[in-house]
């Protein structure tokens, strides 16, 4: 069974563009989340999508929103990018998107904002 | 509140055990997790704990819960070059908001 997928792997943009970065969960996962990486802040929680819907939000801007299709691939947007939105950018993927489900996560997408 | 901490670095001899530490201040706080990065990569689920055990092994892993000091350990045995990596515990809680709360991590450097 093919693991989480996150394409593109890395990515340059300049201040003040926009990036979409998409996640293709295991097959059968319908429960995708989204997670920054910072070495400044570590690991942060920005939101969870499960059927469509968009179930849980971190503390992140309304810069930051995504989307889940019918298909449980997800895609991330981060608008007017900034110098600090630099990181790895990690999906998780889950069966059913309970409490304890085990969530499987993507090699990343790194974004470098110049 | 929501805060897991972890010591940032710990270096041990091939061959030896490690004994990763991690605490933890959410008291609802069900499902604890240990995950590895290793360098360019995302994060691999090692091994979980539910709250209501105590302790768990799983081949060269063993996973011990305190939940009274809120203390979490990672310890693997015959540690090996290959175990180099940041190991992060994370944290979820069982009610309300599903996400993980991650620690810093922890960076294991195995020497030969």
């Amino acid at each position: 069974k093919a693991g989480v997928t996150q394409t593109p792997r890395y990515l340059i943009k300049t201040r003040g563009q926009q990036v979409t970065l998409s996640c293709s969960p295991i097959s059968g996962h319908r429960s995708v989340s989204w997670y920054q990486q910072t070495p400044g802040q570590g690991l942060q929680f920005l939101f969870e999508y499960f059927s469509e819907t968009q179930r849980n939000k971190g503390n992140f801007p309304g810069r930051f929103s995504g989307r889940q299709f019918s298909n449980s691939r997800s895609e991330m947007n981060v608008s007017t990018l900034e110098l600090g939105d630099s990181a790895l950018y990690l999906c998780a993927s889950s069966w059913g998107g309970s409490h304890g489900d085990e969530q499987f996560f993507g090699p990343g997408t790194r974004l470098t904002v110049l | 509140g929501e805060d897991v901490e972890q010591s940032l670095f710990l270096s041990v001899r091939e061959g030896d055990s490690s004994v990763i530490n991690c605490t933890y201040t959410d008291s609802s706080s069900t499902y604890l997790y240990w995950y590895k990065q290793e360098p360019g990569a995302g994060l691999q689920l090692l091994t979980y704990i539910f709250s209501n055990m105590d302790m768990k092994q799983d081949q060269r892993l063993t996973v011990l819960l305190n939940k009274k000091d809120k203390h979490l350990s990672l310890r693997i045995a015959d540690t090996q070059t290959g175990d180099s990596a940041i190991y992060f515990c994370a944290e979820e809680r069982s009610t309300g908001r599903r996400a993980l709360t991650f620690g810093s991590g922890t960076r294991l450097q195995v020497q030969p």
